[in-house]
């Protein structure tokens, strides 16, 4: 299984309050990602890291920010929690663009109440 | 965005029963991939295709790359109760890089009745 570790792994949390997830991998992989995860909808990209400090945003970004200061780090944080934001999500890394071969950790389920 | 047609979005059948599913979509994809996801984890890769018309096996599944380029399918045989779960496809398009990941169906439920 590829190295990646998501904390944390459950968080109920209220409306308004600010919430960070990680995502630490341990395999030197250049590409992360942030997806979540909801009945109906499939998987959907929040948003993208090409390497340290280079981030973008995917297709369902709004209310959300992410940061990579370190190769084995992505966070992704949701500054001010609503409850259309329970979802699972998971982290996803990649070696390179263009293999279409994504990792994925074992998901973080958030609440919002 | 894109879009990928993922059917059916469920299938209950029969242990031993053969199983067949696929994409479509309205735009052409250079990768299609399918994943499956077990409760309570993460999707993992099963089968990824590079190349219209590439007919690939893993084990009892095997997936074919369509001609056109925008679809897919999964065939699964004799089916055994471990293969319930979450069956994704996924597309990647080039044209941005590919930085930005995969595309996903909404996936198809396998059930497995005894």
């Amino acid at each position: 299984d590829a190295g990646i570790t998501q904390s944390p792994r459950h968080k109920v949390t209220e409306t308004g309050t600010p919430v960070t997830l990680r995502c630490h991998q341990t395999e030197n992989h250049r590409y992360m990602y942030w997806y979540r995860q909801d009945p109906g909808h499939g998987l959907r990209l929040i948003h993208y890291s090409y390497g340290v400090k280079d981030t973008d945003k995917g297709e369902v970004s709004d209310g959300y920010s992410v940061s990579r200061s370190k190769t084995e780090d992505f966070l992704l944080t949701l500054e001010s929690a609503t409850s259309s934001q329970t979802s699972v999500y998971f982290c996803a890394i990649s070696e390179s663009s263009g293999a279409g071969e994504l990792f994925f950790g074992e998901g973080s389920r958030l609440t919002v109440l | 965005g894109q879009q990928l047609n993922q059917s059916p979005q469920s299938m209950f059948i029969q242990e031993g029963e053969d199983v067949s599913m696929n994409c479509t979509s309205s735009s052409i994809f250079n990768t299609w991939l399918w994943y499956k996801q077990d409760p309570g984890e993460g999707p993992v890769l099963l089968i990824a295709l590079y190349k219209a018309g590439e007919l690939t096996s893993n084990g009892r599944l095997t997936a074919q790359f369509g001609i056109t380029r925008k679809d897919s399918f999964l065939n699964i045989s004799a089916s055994i109760p471990s293969d319930v779960g979450i069956y994704f496809c996924a597309g990647e398009d080039l044209t941005g890089g590919g930085a930005d990941g995969l595309t996903f169906g909404k996936g198809t439920h396998l059930i497995i009745q005894p």
